[in-house]
């Protein structure tokens, strides 16, 4: 059962554009919304994180929206870079039986930044 | 430096055979989890542990098997029963109840 989807699988953007990533997802248990970037090759790192007590978060280029009524979020990539072209990974997770205590994570976007 | 080391980075094996991965962390992270990933696709869940002793089947266990006898250690068997065992596996680790998950940098299994 996938409880976070994750959309668009891929994303083609010019330098300087802006990717939009969305997730939506189903627990409303959940209560903690990281994402994840991806290099080819390499492990996920973390992004930026999100808690549903706030409705957006900036960090650098990087800007997370959140609709807790619509359980959805979103990543926002401002002023793309080549060097930003991964793959990006949402993620969900919360404490207790409901939320399973782990991190539950969407199918990942592969984000291609032309120069 | 701490981190999360898995070895080897490239692995092949024959079709019958058991691997073992390694995964070893210096975080002090209580939990430890191992994932899979294939082309195109998302990140699944093999196995994970949040305490020495004690582990918990994913969404995909069938064909793995795992052991947490150190804290810092969480090896991975991928045994003969694994149908279709090429792809690439990765090793994270964090604190009980914190949201940051860490990840090693992978281990590719090619079974030819």
């Amino acid at each position: 059962q996938q409880q976070v989807k994750q959309s668009p699988q891929s994303l083609i953007v010019q330098k300087g554009g802006i990717p939009i990533i969305n997730c939506a997802y189903e627990n409303t248990a959940f209560d903690y919304f990281p994402w994840y970037q991806q290099f080819p090759g390499k492990g996920p790192a973390l992004l930026i994180a999100i808690r549903p007590d706030v409705s957006e978060k900036k960090e650098g280029r990087f800007t997370i929206s959140f609709n807790k009524s619509a359980k959805q979020f979103s990543l926002h990539i401002m002023d793309s870079q080549p060097g930003d072209s991964a793959t990006y990974f949402c993620a969900a997770s919360g404490r207790g039986e409901a939320a399973g205590n782990k991190l539950t994570f969407g199918g990942g976007t592969r984000v291609l930044v032309k120069p | 430096d701490g981190g999360i080391t898995q070895s080897p980075k490239y692995l092949f094996r024959k079709e019958g055979q058991n691997v073992t991965l390694s995964c070893e962390q210096n975080l002090n992270h209580d939990a430890m989890y191992w994932y899979r990933q294939d082309p195109g696709q998302g990140l699944r869940l093999i196995y994970y542990s949040q305490i020495v002793n004690d582990f918990q089947k994913g969404d995909i266990a069938e064909g793995y098997s795992v052991s947490r006898e150190k804290k810092e250690s969480f090896p991975l068997t991928v045994t003969s029963a694994q149908k279709n065992p090429t792809a690439f596996y990765l090793c994270a680790s964090n604190f009980l109840n914190t949201g940051e998950l860490f990840f090693g940098e992978g281990s590719r299994l090619t079974v030819l």
